[in-house]
This record gives C-alpha cells, sequence and structure tokens, in this order.
C-alpha cells in the first residue's frame, strides 16, 4: 500500500529539548516536504527536498533543520523547541511531474505540544 | 506573504445543493493547481487538478475551473453529499515547491 508513515502522532516535550518527527515513503518520490497546520493560517511550508542530498527553505523554516540522505527518509529536527512550534505537522511527498511537484501524498501528522 | 487565499473560512450548504469554494493566487508562475480534502485526525488527500494549459477539469461530481487572467480558481461540487463536510485546501506549485490555502471548511447539511 502507497503511504506516507509519520511518527510520532502525538508529542509532548519541553522547550529546548531536541526532538526529531520521522517521514518515509514508499512510493520512490523525488519530492518531499514538511508542513505545519496552525489556525487560520493553512498549511506553511517549512522545508522540501527535491532529490537526495537537495533540500530548500519553505514559508517559515526558522527552528527546524531537515537532512534527505536516502530518497525514502525525510525526518525533521527542532533542536531547541519552543512553544510557538505547538503545531501540528504534516510530511509530503510527489513525483515531480513536469519539473513541479504533482499530486502530494500526506501522512497522518505529528501533533507536537511544546511546554 | 500568503501567495494563494482561500478568503472564506467556512461554507454551509444543503444536501443536494451546488458547494462552490474559491481560490485566488498572486504568483503567475504557478503552473499546476491542485484541491485536497482534509477531514480531522487525517493528513490531507489528493482531490483533483488542473494545469494551467487547461480552464476546466471533471471529475465526477468535482469541477476545477481556472481564469488565469483573474489568478482565480474554484471547485464546484454537484449534488453536495454529507460525507463532502471536510476542510478543503487550494494549492499551487511551479517549478520548486506547492503552496497551500488556508482552507475552507464546507459543511453539507442533511
Amino acid at each position: 500500500e502507497a503511504q506516507v508513515t509519520q511518527n510520532p502522532r502525538y508529542l509532548i516535550t519541553v522547550t529546548g529539548k531536541k526532538l526529531t518527527v520521522t517521514c518515509s515513503q514508499n512510493m520512490n518520490h523525488e519530492y518531499m516536504s514538511w508542513y505545519r497546520q496552525d489556525p487560520g493560517l493553512g498549511l506553511r511550508q517549512i522545508y522540501y527536498s527535491m532529490n537526495v542530498e537537495v533540500t530548500d527553505k519553505g514559508d517559515v523554516p526558522e527552528g527546524y533543520k531537515v537532512s534527505r540522505k536516502e530518497k525514502r527518509n525525510f525526518p525533521l529536527i527542532l533542536e531547541s523547541p519552543s512553544p510557538n512550534q505547538t503545531s501540528l505537522y504534516f510530511c509530503a511527498s510527489s513525483d515531480m511531474g513536469q519539473w513541479h511537484p504533482s499530486e502530494a501524498f500526506f501522512g497522518q501528522g505529528t501533533r507536537l505540544t511544546v511546554v | 506573504d500568503q501567495q494563494v487565499k482561500q478568503n472564506s473560512p467556512s461554507l454551509s450548504v444543503q444536501e443536494g445543493r451546488i458547494s462552490i469554494l474559491n481560490c485566488d493566487y498572486t504568483n503567475s508562475m504557478f503552473d499546476y493547481f491542485l484541491w485536497y480534502k482534509k477531514y480531522p485526525a487525517e493528513g490531507p488527500t489528493f482531490l483533483i487538478s488542473i494545469s494551467s494549459i487547461k480552464d476546466k477539469n471533471e471529475d465526477g461530481r468535482f469541477t476545477v475551473f481556472l481564469n488565469k487572467s483573474a489568478k482565480h480558481l474554484s471547485l464546484h461540487i454537484v449534488p453536495s453529499q454529507p460525507g463532502d463536510s471536510a476542510v478543503y485546501f487550494c494549492a499551487a506549485s511551479d517549478n520548486n515547491d506547492m503552496r497551500f490555502g488556508a482552507g475552507t471548511r464546507l459543511t453539507v447539511k442533511p
């Protein structure tokens, strides 16, 4: 079954304690990205990756890091989480159809609370 | 600066009637547009898309219209069903990335 898997689904952590949210896809997609969803702001892109070892900033990259060492995995790293990073996070992957991302498949989301 | 805007946070329609969800964009480099549907506690799922070389695309009850000169697209759902109640996100992509609107919550009343 084609899917994007995020872990964990729920996480409560304290300010400053480093954490990683994992994302894995089994569709051999080149393009992967991370979004955060906040009320009234919709989905805002944090980082994206067009292929292995190729990553770039989205709209709201501050406070986040990513890596793309393998095609299937795209972890999101918060080195020093702060309360304003409390949000619902989604990982997505898609083909690079006609030189742009096509239909994206999303993970089920990770609800992060930073206290 | 939001490049993709959905100005209506919510929409309520009666079952069987038409639902029209609107989306505006500012970046003329966008050349591919998509609609996603999201239920609570799930990730968004792809619904329908349209390339900038077209002005209409249909898939069953769902039709997307694109007006490039106005930088506007809309999603029509006919007839609307209670199971269509969800948050709908408009998205636009260019060569590099995909940008999303803030979403419109559609409620279809029986």
